[in-house]
């Protein structure tokens, strides 16, 4: 059973570039998360993707972008980069008629130099 | 944006020993408590969890207590191991939605 796959591992873009983070939930969920993790810190909500429609968004600009594929995988999207974008980008799966549980992938390190 | 605060930052605990880590939260509309275990350059990865109808659950040497009038909730790690060596965090969130993290601790536990 494959659980919760993200790519890249890494990446380095420079400031004010675009970057797409891939993310393909643990096989049976249909609901993804995205998450922005500073170095030190917990991980912080950006939005969450169910039915191919963005149902809730935290506390993010609209640089921050995202899709939802019907095959349950999705991107996250980060326009004009900026050095406070370095972080471990984390995608979490769920069920969500199902239970409460999420599921974290290994995530994806962006540096922005 | 911070509605859970956990404490402490840093631990250590000797091989065998209790860890305890405890987490506040404000929102009272929260109804789902999970606590994550995070290896370096890993994905935070769920440990346990509660709901606020129960004021504990046990897993094996995880076990969550949960005080609804005070609005907290600590992980205690009994036995504890050198593996056990992790960053932990605990987090809230209601209906499963936009989980609120705590900011970790670091669990180091001497052998």
């Amino acid at each position: 059973d494959a659980g919760v796959t993200q790519s890249p591992t890494h990446l380095i873009k420079t400031r004010g570039q675009q970057v797409t983070l891939r993310c393909s939930p643990k096989s049976g969920h249909d609901t993804v998360s995205w998450y922005q993790q500073a170095l030190g810190q917990g991980p912080q909500f950006i939005f969450q993707y169910y039915e191919e429609e963005e149902r809730q968004r935290g506390n993010f600009p609209d640089r921050f972008s995202g899709h939802q594929f019907p095959n349950y995988s999705s991107e996250l999207n980060v326009n004009a980069l900026l050095l406070g974008d370095s972080a471990l980008y984390l995608c979490a799966s769920s069920l969500l008629q199902q239970g409460y549980e999420q599921y974290f992938g290994p995530g994806t390190r962006l540096t922005v130099t | 944006q911070q509605q859970v605060k956990q404490s402490p930052q840093s631990l250590i605990v000797q091989k065998g020993g209790i860890s305890i880590i405890n987490c506040a939260y404000e929102n009272t509309a929260f109804d789902y408590f999970p606590w994550y275990q995070q290896f370096p350059g890993k994905g935070p990865a769920l440990l346990i969890a509660i709901r606020p109808d129960v004021s504990e659950k046990k897993e094996g040497r995880f076990t969550i207590s949960f005080n609804k009038s005070a609005k907290q909730f600590s992980l205690h790690i009994m036995d504890s191991q050198p593996g056990d060596s992790a960053t932990y965090f605990c987090a809230a969130s209601r209906l499963g939605n936009d989980m609120r993290f705590g900011a970790g601790t670091r669990l180091t536990v001497k052998p």
